[in-house]
């Protein structure tokens, strides 16, 4: 089982906002990252670093730490928005890579 | 452009062996990790490993260690995933991706590639 926990689903109507939390120990130390899955495509980095977005993600995509939740928050969500979300973080000790078990976005 | 191209679906029996590709282009090959990650069908993703091609160290999820070879040929910028005997239960798609960030906060997978579909079944 996963270190990170995630919340099978979250529903949202269009133009809403959709949170998607991510649970683990310390996780605001250790740098949380977010992937977006959209259905039989290969994963895609939306946010690094807990709060950045590389280049050509839409600035309605934001993440934020605190404690032991970190959230990914998409505004305005579009039909173009669903699919998997998944977090993603290293564990310091062994060099690991942990990914939480996923969040299906679903726009109503 | 930057990009990983991986090897197409393959359709294997129990016990054979397998080995998949990863091609790098449009960045230095040597400067990146790169990693292997699973998603069984339905499922998540599960990370499995990661070479690096500077000196093709490489490191193991404790899930994975035995199991599969990671590797690498720096003359054709390619990462390789391998197999010497395939179970049902490695049915899955595997996908390469690159590692950026090693510095604080923490790595990331910055650039997928599209994904191998693996099917082993008698």
């Amino acid at each position: 089982s996963s270190v990170l926990t995630q919340s099978p689903s979250v529903s949202v109507a269009p133009g809403e906002t959709a949170r998607i939390p991510c649970g683990g120990r310390n996780i605001g130390r250790k740098g949380v990252h977010w992937y977006q899955q959209k259905p039989g495509q290969a994963p895609m980095l939306v946010i690094y670093s807990n709060t950045d977005r590389p280049s050509g993600i839409p600035d309605r995509f934001s993440g934020s730490t605190s404690g032991d939740t970190a959230t990914l928050t998409i505004n305005g969500v579009e039909a173009g928005d669903e699919g998997d979300y998944f977090c993603q973080v290293r564990d310091v000790g062994s060099g690991h890579y942990d990914f939480g078990s996923g969040t299906k976005v679903t726009v109503l | 452009e930057v990009q990983l191209v991986q090897s197409g679906a393959e359709v294997k029996k129990p016990g054979e062996s397998l080995r998949i590709s990863c091609k790098a282009s449009g960045y230095t090959f040597t400067t990146y990790w790169i990693g292997w990650v699973r998603q069984m069908p339905g499922k998540g993703l599960e990370w499995m490993g990661s070479v690096w091609p500077g000196d093709s160290d490489t490191k193991y999820s404790p899930s994975f260690q035995g199991h599969v070879t990671i590797s690498d040929d720096k003359s054709t910028t390619t990462a390789y995933l391998q197999w010497s005997s395939l179970q049902p239960s490695d049915t899955a798609i595997y996908y390469c991706a690159r590692v950026s960030g090693l510095s604080f906060p923490g790595p990331f997978f910055d650039l997928w590639g599209r994904g191998t579909l693996v099917s082993v079944s008698s």
